[in-house]
């Protein structure tokens, strides 16, 4: 069966430090992935998606960036946090094909102070 | 598109009636829904899915109905719990599009004992 890990679960980090939150996923090849950000109490917004290794596609322009290094791992990063960085980050993979549901990890809560 | 920048809606219901969420969708070639169940600091869960060549479909406790006419989805949850509070986001996809959901707003279910 296919499994998606996301660490860490919860972040405190300093304005202007950099991130680093990491997301794998087991028992599948050829993944979409995907890295959705939520504000408390608001809605899901997609910042990256990633259909192979290499292949990253922006959503949102902003202090972020991704990278997909292996077929089953994606990366979300920042050289610098910004107290706007703050949020819950999910991670997602899908089957490559129509009309299938995306799987979430866990989630990380990252707070920039 | 994803409202993100909104405030949940809140639907409150006593434990044990019914509950109904709904969400409509604007792209009428969307031909895949799906329904997501998010407990506070997890990720969305799937409950369940539809299929454009469906008007209903039943799971656990869970309906989910489809009016392709007046583009609109909605979950029906029989004898709601307290285990059924929520945040539950409903999903679409369009067919020959990647794979790429686009998600609701999400509702806000809280379930009084």
């Amino acid at each position: 069966s296919q499994t998606i890990h996301q660490w860490p679960a919860t972040l405190v980090q300093p304005v202007g430090s950099p991130l680093s939150l990491e997301c794998t996923v087991e028992g599948t090849s050829n993944p979409n992935l995907y890295w959705y950000r939520q504000a408390a109490g608001r809605g899901l917004q997609l910042l990256f998606y990633s259909v192979g290794i290499g292949q990253i596609s922006s959503e949102v322009p902003q202090n972020l960036s991704a990278s997909r290094p292996q077929d089953r791992q994606f990366i979300l990063s920042s050289k610098k946090l910004l107290l706007s960085d703050s949020g819950f980050y999910l991670c997602a993979w899908s089957k490559r094909v129509d009309n299938y549901g995306y799987t979430f990890g866990s989630g990380t809560r990252l707070t920039v102070v | 598109g994803e409202s993100v920048g909104l405030h949940l809606p809140t639907l409150s219901v006593q434990e044990g009636d019914n509950s109904i969420i709904n969400c409509a969708y604007s792209n009428s070639a969307s031909d895949y829904f799906i329904w997501y169940k998010q407990e506070s600091g997890k990720g969305p869960q799937f409950i369940i899915d539809i299929r454009s060549n469906m008007d209903k479909r039943q799971g656990q406790r869970v309906t989910v109905l489809l009016n392709k006419t007046v583009k609109h989805l909605s979950l029906q949850i029989a004898a709601t719990q307290p285990g059924d509070s929520a945040v539950y986001f409903c999903a679409e996809n369009e067919d020959n599009a990647g794979n790429m959901l686009t998600f609701g707003g999400g509702t806000r279910l809280m379930v009084k004992p």
